[in-house]
């Protein structure tokens, strides 16, 4: 069965760094196309990254150069450096495994939220 | 990038109703569009695939159609448990996009 499980949110001063882990189980994250999705309190869904089986990522352009998506294949765990954050970062993290040839988001964790505030 | 259009943004609907949302991208995406459903406080769930392929384990009640730009995801005959938000996505490529969403409740 796969299951995710994310951790690390919380509340970070604005310009501040967090890391946010997703635990995986059921697959190996090394093996999958994975995703970050967020959504900042009463608003919508807002893709945020993704890695491919390959390693290659890719970025929204609201967290280029400032988030980072990594994988530990020894821990099975996905992970979301975030760096330099502002206040629109605020929001509910989800942690996402991808099918491979259509890229849905088949299988949601339960999400992590992090705070930006002073 | 590409953009998501969702219709209505709201609907009020009884049980046992059928609910057509409609969900349009800015350009073609093939049959790269999925839905998902999320109810308050709680992660999103997906249920539609490729435009039309349930995911395992979803009531057949709900199904999806479409290709191009013009989907459309259809509830048969709408359930207490079908109240939620549903979504679409285009996953035809990055930046991945979803639409703002279309709530459904008690009318």
């Amino acid at each position: 069965e796969v299951q995710l499980v994310e951790s690390g949110g919380g509340l970070i001063q604005p310009g501040g760094s967090l890391r946010l882990s997703c635990a995986a189980s059921g697959f190996t994250v090394s093996s999958d196309y994975m995703s970050w999705v967020r959504q900042a309190p009463g608003k919508g869904l807002e893709w945020v990254s993704l890695i491919y089986r390959s390693g290659d990522t890719y970025y929204a352009d609201s967290v280029k150069g400032r988030f980072t998506i990594s994988r530990d294949k020894s821990k099975n765990t996905l992970f979301l450096q975030m760096n330099s954050l502002r206040a629109e970062d605020t929001a509910v993290y989800y942690c996402t495994k991808n099918g491979d040839t259509w890229r849905a988001n088949d299988y949601w964790g339960q999400g992590t939220l992090v705070t930006v505030s002073s | 990038d590409i953009q998501m259009t969702q219709s209505p943004s709201s609907l009020s609907a009884s049980v046992g109703d059928r609910v057509t949302i409609t969900c349009r991208a800015s350009q073609s995406i093939s049959r790269y569009l999925n839905w998902y459903q999320q109810k308050p406080g709680k992660a999103p769930k997906s249920l539609i695939f490729a435009a039309s392929s349930l995911q395992s384990g979803v009531p057949s009640r709900f199904s999806g159609s479409g290709s191009g730009t013009d989907f459309t995801l259809t509830i048969s005959s709408l359930q207490p448990e079908d109240y939620a938000t549903y979504y679409c996505q285009q996953s035809y490529n990055t930046p991945i996009t979803f639409g703002p969403g279309t709530k459904v409740d008690v009318k």
